[in-house]
């Protein structure tokens, strides 16, 4: 079954440095999506691409937040310099071209800022 | 602004009985209402969805009502199995914009 892969699974790092995390979607899905989820509330959604084209980046914090989708297919999400706030689940989605809401979600990357 | 609101952060149901999950929104321009569901350890999958030109829509033990006037969903599980212990977000969209999610309910099912 296809699924959504994320790296690393487990990240820890000390407040000021660089983080970065990586996701391949699921084959074909042109759609992907970088959610943020904190401890105890639901995913927000951080940025969503169409093929290699930012769609919605309203919530990304741009002054240390950056993510792209170069040829269309996997994608990066970075953080510099991480602080403490940063400390969450950090969820990769994709979905096909028709809208159904439905998501694939990959099993996340947790990121612990110390 | 929390949009979507699951008032319950838990709920413990007997195993086979009926498992009850709320939702509230407060924006009535959302259309589309999703339910995930999600394990620890893994990322959220998709239980079941309507559109708000439904009331109803059942998908073998799950079922999901809308209310719009009370702008209110919620999720029936019938009969409740051991496997369904996670924690449920209710999820809702505009047209095909953002899902904006609920803060989630951890349902235990006692066996």
């Amino acid at each position: 079954e296809a699924e959504v892969a994320q790296s690393p699974r487990y990240k820890i790092t000390e407040k000021s440095q660089a983080v970065a995390f990586w996701c391949d979607p699921i084959s074909g899905h042109a759609t992907l999506y970088w959610y943020r989820q904190i401890l105890g509330q639901g995913p927000e959604l951080l940025v969503q691409f169409q093929d290699e084209s930012v769609v919605d980046d309203s919530q990304l914090p741009k002054d240390r937040f950056s993510a792209e989708r170069l040829k269309g297919v996997d994608s990066t999400l970075k953080i510099q310099p991480a602080e403490l706030g940063d400390s969450a689940m950090y969820l990769c989605a994709s979905s096909t071209d028709t809208y159904t809401g439905e998501l694939f979600f990959g099993e996340g990357s947790r990121l612990t800022v110390l | 602004d929390q949009q979507v609101k699951q008032n319950s952060p838990s709920l413990s149901v007997q195993e086979g009985r009926i498992s009850i999950l709320n939702c509230d929104y407060t924006n009535s321009m959302f259309d589309y209402f999703l339910w995930y569901k999600k394990y620890p350890a893994e990322g959220p999958t998709f239980l079941i969805s309507i559109s708000s030109i439904k009331d109803k829509n059942e998908d073998g033990r799950f079922t999901v009502f809308l209310n719009k006037s009370a702008k209110h969903l919620s999720l029936h599980i019938v009969p409740s199995q051991p496997g369904d212990s996670a924690v449920y977000f209710c999820a809702a969209s505009i047209g095909n914009e953002k899902l904006t999610f609920g803060t989630g309910t951890r349902l235990t099912i006692i066996p």
